[in-house]
């Protein structure tokens, strides 16, 4: 039972273009959700992140948009840069006594190309 | 601030064999979650400790065990080690409460043969 789907495995974008990464969840309890970069051979980081109440939440050159009625959220890069380059995870959390607890997306590998 | 580290960051081990995985946060941090990665089944939450004590478990068997130190050091240990449990197993740490973000290290790859 995958709670979070990222249904594109794989997007390439022109470089200073938008890039799109999209994601479905079916938990209606995850009431935050994360956006993750990930490079080989490395951990996860961090890029941005929004709360349920919110439907939209902006960092530089990422924003993350929630449609809680779909069940859906996305995360924009204005520009697209070489360097995005890399597998985005989206990841949602449950609250409450889950908050440790992160659920991921299968990942979409970004290419940005020059 | 220094990130999340983990030790070691390569491991091969015999099948039948246990390993134990090492994890130190973020200072201040005081919970520590761990995840298991593999080409088929993505990033797995295993378990997460706050405060020394589990607060949350995936659905991985009784062999996958972790603890928490007073000073919010992790460790997990793999009894029994399957085939299938080679991966890249990742830990992450967050302030805890409530901060839902999670600053994840290195990761240490663990090979079983």
């Amino acid at each position: 039972d995958q709670q979070v789907k990222q249904n594109s495995p794989s997007l390439s974008v022109q470089e200073g273009r938008i890039s799109i990464l999209n994601c479905d969840y079916t938990n209606s309890m995850f009431d935050y959700f994360l956006w993750y970069k990930k490079y080989p051979a490395e951990g996860p980081t961090f890029l941005i992140s929004i709360s349920s109440i919110k439907d939209k939440n902006e960092d530089g050159r990422f924003t993350v948009f929630l449609n809680k009625s779909a069940k859906h959220l996305s995360l924009h890069i204005v520009p697209s840069q070489p360097g995005d380059s890399a597998v985005y995870f989206c990841a949602a959390s449950a609250g409450g006594t889950s908050y440790g607890k992160l659920t991921f997306g299968q990942g979409t590998i970004l290419t940005v190309h020059p | 601030k220094a990130g999340v580290t983990q030790t070691p960051r390569y491991l091969i081990k015999t099948r039948g064999q246990q390993v134990t995985l090492s994890c130190s946060p973020i200072s201040g941090h005081r919970s520590v979650s761990w995840y298991q990665q593999t080409p088929g089944q993505g990033l797995q939450f295993l378990f997460e400790y706050f405060s020394e004590t589990q607060r949350n478990k995936g659905n991985f068997p009784g062999r996958f065990s972790g603890r928490q130190f007073s000073n919010s050091r992790s460790e997990m240990n793999v009894s029994t080690l399957e085939l299938g449990d080679s991966a890249l197993y990742l830990c992450a740490s967050s302030i805890g409460t409530p901060a839902y973000e999670q600053y994840f290290g290195p990761g240490t790859r663990l090979t079983v043969t």
